[in-house]
């Protein structure tokens, strides 16, 4: 199974502030990787898939980078409602795997 | 508005039975894979089970921590996936999410999600 690793496990950021997250796959997945963002209580949200592509009603401000097994998400500019938890997925190979997570939160 | 409901979730004991159903709308069923994930309570995101349409032969996937005790199915007059859970065990208590699949042709075809429900709970315990 191929393992994702998310790093930071916590991020702590200003409001305004540009945040870069990164997930590693333990062997390459191409670009069949997916970015979610989910809060409290609530279902992941789909922002990115095929690495890079931003899904349907998702801000400018989120893009994602990568390639085979490093990848990065940026959130330029956090907004308030950026708050929240991101998981990185790969699809390229079953299992589909997730990454543990990095949580964003106010500094 | 493309839509997924979950139902079915609730308390059951270890051993015992379950099925879980999702209810789509908004789209056209019959042309997309479905899948299930599940969270367990304060940890991360776990794929437990995957259903392709049948223009793509409606075969299935598990996960190993499920295998032979899970099945998943779709009845695409309704609209309806369901999973089937038995021989519970107290670490299958998570919220179940469903979810739609999109296709992506490559070397072989790629599934990435992009709608999720709002889940529904199951607590296994005695």
């Amino acid at each position: 199974e191929v393992v994702m690793t998310q790093s930071p496990a916590t991020l702590s950021v200003s409001p305004g502030e540009r945040a870069t997250l990164s997930c590693r796959a333990s062997q390459s997945v191409s670009i069949n990787l997916a970015w979610y963002q989910q809060k409290p209580g609530q279902a992941p949200r789909l922002l990115i898939y095929g690495a890079s592509t931003r899904a349907t009603g998702i801000p400018a401000r989120f893009s994602g980078s990568g390639s085979g097994t490093e990848f990065t998400l940026t959130i330029s500019s956090l907004q308030s409602e950026d708050f929240a938890v991101y998981y990185c997925q790969q699809y390229n190979n079953w299992p589909l795997t997730f990454g543990g997570g990095t949580k964003v939160e106010i500094q | 508005e493309v839509q997924l409901v979950e139902s079915g979730g609730g308390l059951v004991q270890p051993g015992r039975s379950l099925r879980l159903s999702c209810t789509a709308s908004g789209f056209t069923f019959g042309d997309y894979a479905m899948s299930w994930f599940r969270q367990a309570p304060g940890k991360g995101l776990e794929w437990v089970s995957f259903i392709r349409s049948k223009a793509y032969g409606g075969t299935t996937d598990f996960a190993a921590s499920v295998k032979g005790r899970f099945t998943i199915s779709r009845d695409d007059s309704k609209s309806i996936a369901y999973l089937q859970m038995n021989s519970l065990k107290t670490e299958d208590t998570a919220v179940y999410y469903c979810t739609r699949g999109i296709a992506i042709f490559g070397v072989v075809y790629y599934y990435y999600m992009d709608v999720w429900g709002k889940g529904t709970t199951v607590t296994v315990s005695s």
